[in-house]
């Protein structure tokens, strides 16, 4: 059984700090690492597909890193805002393009303004 | 933007009665799945679907699963004689074949078995 963890489970901070959320996931037949922001009563919504080629992505105020030797992910926000508290759910893809997705439980995330 | 439908939003049943959940995936997506999370656990994979058959399926999707594309556009998940563990959100996600795409999921089905 393939075991995927987030921290921290939830995070309570003030308008304007930068905060960071790690997930670390089984490294071996790994294909890609997907990140995705869940708002109470609505989707989830893709993030961020991160390739085998470890490269940075970042949307706005948004950016994620990934080790694909070691197995792991950090998803950074800068300047949080009260409209990024969400949950947000790491997945990493295994068995090439047509895998499915598994998920940690999430790092639900409350912004106070 | 593109969307993907679920009907209904919540639906409450007895135990041991049929359920049927439908989506509507984005109409250029071939990729389907299905996705569940029982309260206050992970979310897990049930099924995919590609080509009109199913690609994989987890433990958890057993004979009282059942999946279909019956009409070119629905994608329908049947459970046929419910439990109380099959209680949870249920989420229907669609993809673009091949590559890097992120999936996008409907926004739920509350499945609650009394």
């Amino acid at each position: 059984i393939l075991n995927v963890e987030q921290s921290p489970q939830s995070l309570h901070v003030q308008e304007g700090d930068s905060t960071n959320f790690t997930c670390s996931f089984p490294s071996s037949n790994f294909y890609a690492l997907h990140w995705y922001r869940w708002e109470t009563a609505k989707s989830p919504e893709a993030l961020f597909v991160m390739t085998l080629n470890g490269d940075e992505k970042k949307k706005g105020r948004i950016s994620a890193t990934l080790n694909t030797k070691e197995g792991y992910s950090y998803l950074y926000i800068k300047g949080s805002q009260p409209e990024d508290s969400a949950t947000y759910l790491c997945a990493p893809q295994y068995g090439g393009s047509q895998g499915n997705l598994i998920f940690g439980k999430g790092t639900k995330l409350s912004v106070k303004p | 933007e593109p969307e993907v439908t679920q009907t209904p939003s919540h639906q409450v049943t007895q135990m041991g009665q049929e359920v049927i959940l439908r989506c509507v995936p984005i109409s250029n997506h071939l990729y389907f799945y299905w996705y569940r999370q029982i309260l206050g656990q992970k979310v897990e994979f049930l099924v995919s679907f590609y080509n009109n058959e199913i690609s994989e399926k987890s433990e958890i999707f057993d004979d009282q699963f059942s999946v279909e594309r019956p009409d070119g556009s629905n994608f329908t998940l049947k459970i046929r004689s419910t439990k109380l563990e099959d209680s949870a959100m249920y989420f229907c996600a669609s993809r673009r074949v091949g590559g890097y795409y992120g999936y996008t999921f409907g926004s739920g089905t509350r499945l609650t078995v009394v």
